[in-house]
């Protein structure tokens, strides 16, 4: 089975500094390789997602990962932190060989200090 | 109404009532998931459909049952609930249950049993 982990379960960062969200996972397989983000009250919403194309991946607001098959990484990474980055981050593998089945990391808490 | 929509979103029971949460999505999605999202917990796979069949339940006690009458609406209908079953639960679909098929998330129902 697929698993996730996340380390760190909060960080935190000054505004304008660079963020690093730590996303490692297990797969015998290229797994597809996604960051959702979590407001407060509020579902999850894909930041984005890697399948095999290229290994640096660009999402919303600012927002990249790259996949290293190497490392078994997938780290999330903003040059400079605004105000309304603070939320949750949950990294998400799906298992190409069992359908679209999702394993999620228990997720990382970002605050960002003025 | 866009994306994934879930109601309640909020709802507070007692151990012997009877309760039913529902999700619409309006994407066109041919696939529902139902999320258990607990504190500190990765989010739990509970049941997937798959064109209104269900193709996954992950050994979900019986007081939870699913129900899926078209592509569009996903219910989980709730009876003797014990309070660790109080978290959010989160609905989600995508296109189908294709390998790295995207996965969008409604707002959740957070779910206090008394």
């Amino acid at each position: 089975a697929q698993s996730v982990t996340q380390l760190g379960s909060h960080v935190s960062v000054s505004e304008g500094a660079l963020v690093l969200l730590r996303c490692n996972y297990s797969s015998s397989v290229p797994p597809y390789l996604f960051w959702y983000v979590q407001y407060p009250n509020q579902g999850l919403q894909l930041l984005l997602k890697y399948t095999s194309a290229a290994t640096l991946v660009k999402g919303i607001n600012g927002f990249e990962a790259e996949f290293k098959k190497s490392e078994t990484s997938f780290h999330l990474t903003k040059p400079s932190a605004h105000m309304s980055d603070a939320a949750e981050y949950f990294c998400a593998v799906s298992d190409p060989n069992t359908g679209n089945q999702f394993y999620f990391g228990t997720g990382t808490s970002l605050t960002v200090i003025p | 109404e866009t994306g994934v929509t879930q109601t309640p979103r909020h709802l507070v029971m007692g151990m012997t009532n009877k309760k039913s949460l529902k999700c619409e999505q309006h994407l066109g999605h041919n696939a529902m998931y139902w999320y258990k999202q607990s504190a500190k917990k990765p989010l739990e796979l509970m049941f997937v459909y798959s064109l209104e069949e269900r193709v996954e339940n992950n050994s979900v006690p019986s007081r939870f049952s699913p129900e899926c009458p078209n592509s569009s609406h996903l219910f989980l209908h709730l009876h003797t609930l014990q309070p660790e079953d109080s978290a959010l639960y989160l609905c989600a679909s995508s296109h189908l249950t294709g390998q790295g098929d995207t996965q969008y998330f409604g707002p959740g129902t957070r779910l206090t049993v008394l």
